[in-house]
């Protein structure tokens, strides 16, 4: 199957401070990218959508200006928790579709983000 | 998309066929049945997906009813690292578009 990677897979920060978490797909190119994040011995809550030289769309609650999300080219999106606080520590996942539509979202291995 | 309902958790023994059910009752005629599952502290990962008929692959087989109202995801030789939450996800549009991730059923495979 195809494989899309995240990095970094783990990260500890200063609250206040911005964290940037890349996902790629690393041998498929995708126009849609997916954001999702899961607290502990929860299911995996959809973030936002990333379309790839647009806009990103935000799923109702999650702020558009707290969860930055660039999508620059077909195997590449980012996500930048800025000004992260402890209650944003999760497991941050991301998707992607194949562009060539092979009917399956494949997912990242997910980042783990420590606010102290 | 359809609200999908699964057993909280099961448990297996080491070798023996997992049959994970799922309950799809408001599913509609384009709409397509995914599986996937999560081992703990990692990223899902895709299992299979039908729409009507049947499906196999080297991981798992699908049983879609003929209703397509419930299915069933068979791993017919399960192993210690088949420990893992499973999801069975209702969703249009081949995936393109979002999934929605409900409970899950967690399935404890035990020697």
């Amino acid at each position: 199957g195809a494989v899309v990677s995240q990095h970094p897979s783990w990260v500890i920060c200063k609250s206040g401070t911005s964290v940037k978490i890349e996902c790629r797909s690393l041998d498929f190119q995708a126009t849609t990218m997916f954001w999702y994040r899961q607290f502990p011995k929860q299911s995996l809550m959809l973030m936002a959508t990333s379309n790839e030289g647009s806009k990103a769309t935000y799923e109702q609650g999650v702020e558009k200006d707290k969860f930055l999300i660039n999508h620059a080219s077909l195997t590449l999106s980012t996500l930048t928790v800025t000004s992260a606080h402890p209650e944003d520590s999760s497991f941050y996942i991301c998707s992607a579709r194949d562009l060539q539509g092979t009917e399956t979202q494949y997912f990242g291995p997910g980042t783990r983000l420590l606010v102290l | 998309d359809a609200k999908t309902t699964q057993p909280t958790s099961m448990d297996c023994a080491e070798g023996r066929a997992a049959n994970l059910p799922c309950n799809h009752s408001t599913i509609s005629g384009n709409e397509y049945v995914y599986w996937y599952r999560q081992i703990h502290s990692q990223g899902p990962q895709y299992i299979i997906h039908g729409l009507k008929n049947n499906e196999t692959n080297e991981m798992a087989s699908l049983i879609i009813t003929e209703d397509r109202k419930s299915s069933t995801l068979i791993l017919p030789h399960a192993t210690l690292r088949d420990t893992a939450v499973y999801y069975c996800i209702v969703t249009t549009d081949n995936a393109g578009n979002m999934l929605t991730f409900g409970g899950g059923t967690r399935l404890m495979v035990k020697p």
